[in-house]
C-alpha cells in the first residue's frame, strides 16, 4: 500500500499566486487532516474532514480552503499565497472518524510538502 | 482547552545512555496522549499512546511513557539510546475527534 501520498514534495510560489497541495490515501480512511509545521511551533491543524462531503476548520484555517469530494482525496488550496504561509505541510489520515484512542486507529502521515512563498 | 508543553527543544545523550524527553499536559478531562517521532524529511510516526487502559505504555523501538496524573506528565523514556534514535519527538493530546494538539517538539541528538 502507498499509504498517504502528498504532491508536490517542494514548491516555490510568488506572493499572490494560487496552488493546490494534493493528498491521497489508499487505506479507505474516513478521517483526513492538514497540518502545517513551523520551527519552534510544532504542528498546527489547518482543516480536517471526517468523511466525504464533510470538512471543518482547525486551529489555523485562514488563507486555506479544502474540499472532500471522495474518500481518497483531500486537497488543500491556497487562493492567494502569502510569505506567512511558508511552511511544511503534512496530510494525515485515520481509519476511525471518532477518536484516535481506538486501538486500530493511529494517525498516518504523508511525507510532507515544503512550500516557500517569496 | 487541552494542550501539551514539551520542556527542552534540544536534548543530547551519549549512545547507551538513558533517554528522557519531558511532556506535561493541561486538560480538564482525562486526556488521550501520544508521542510521535519524525525522522529527517519524513512525516510523523506514532511511537505510543495513552488511552487510560494502563499508566505505563510501551511503544515501538524500546520507548515507553508513564502517565502521571498527580504530575500532569507523560514523559518519554528509553533505557539505552541508539544512534538510530536521533530524530525529533512530539508529544500530543487529542483535543476532539481525531484532532491533535502537538507540542513544539524536542530534537534528540545521540552522541557516539
Amino acid at each position: 500500500n502507498a499509504g498517504v501520498t502528498q504532491t508536490p514534495k517542494f514548491q516555490v510560489l510568488k506572493t499572490g499566486q494560487s496552488m493546490t497541495l494534493q493528498c491521497a490515501q489508499d487505506m479507505n480512511h474516513e478521517y483526513m487532516s492538514w497540518y502545517r509545521q513551523d520551527p519552534g511551533m510544532g504542528l498546527r491543524l489547518i482543516h480536517y474532514s471526517v468523511g466525504a462531503g464533510i470538512t471543518d476548520q482547525g486551529e489555523v484555517p485562514n488563507g486555506y480552503n479544502v474540499s472532500r469530494s471522495t474518500t481518497e482525496d483531500f486537497p488543500l488550496r491556497l487562493l492567494s499565497a502569502a510569505p506567512s504561509q511558508t511552511s511544511v505541510y503534512f496530510c494525515a489520515s485515520s481509519y476511525d472518524r471518532d477518536s484516535l484512542s481506538s486501538y486500530n486507529s493511529p494517525l498516518h502521515f504523508g511525507n510532507g510538502t515544503r512550500l516557500t512563498v517569496t | 482547552a487541552q494542550s501539551v508543553t514539551q520542556l527542552g527543544s534540544h536534548v543530547s545523550v551519549s549512545e547507551g545512555a538513558l533517554v528522557l524527553l519531558r511532556c506535561n499536559y493541561s486538560s480538564s478531562v482525562p486526556p488521550y496522549l501520544f508521542w510521535y517521532v519524525q525522522y529527517p524529511n519524513q512525516g510523523l510516526q506514532l511511537l505510543l499512546k495513552y488511552t487510560s487502559a494502563a499508566t505505563l505504555v510501551k511503544g515501538i523501538n524500546g520507548f515507553e511513557a508513564e502517565f502521571k496524573k498527580s504530575e500532569t506528565s507523560f514523559h518519554l523514556t528509553k533505557p539505552s539510546a541508539h544512534m538510530s534514535d536521533a530524530a525529533e519527538y512530539f508529544c500530543a493530546v487529542e483535543t476532539g475527534a481525531n484532532n491533535l494538539f502537538f507540542g513544539t517538539g524536542t530534537r534528540l541528538t545521540v552522541i557516539p
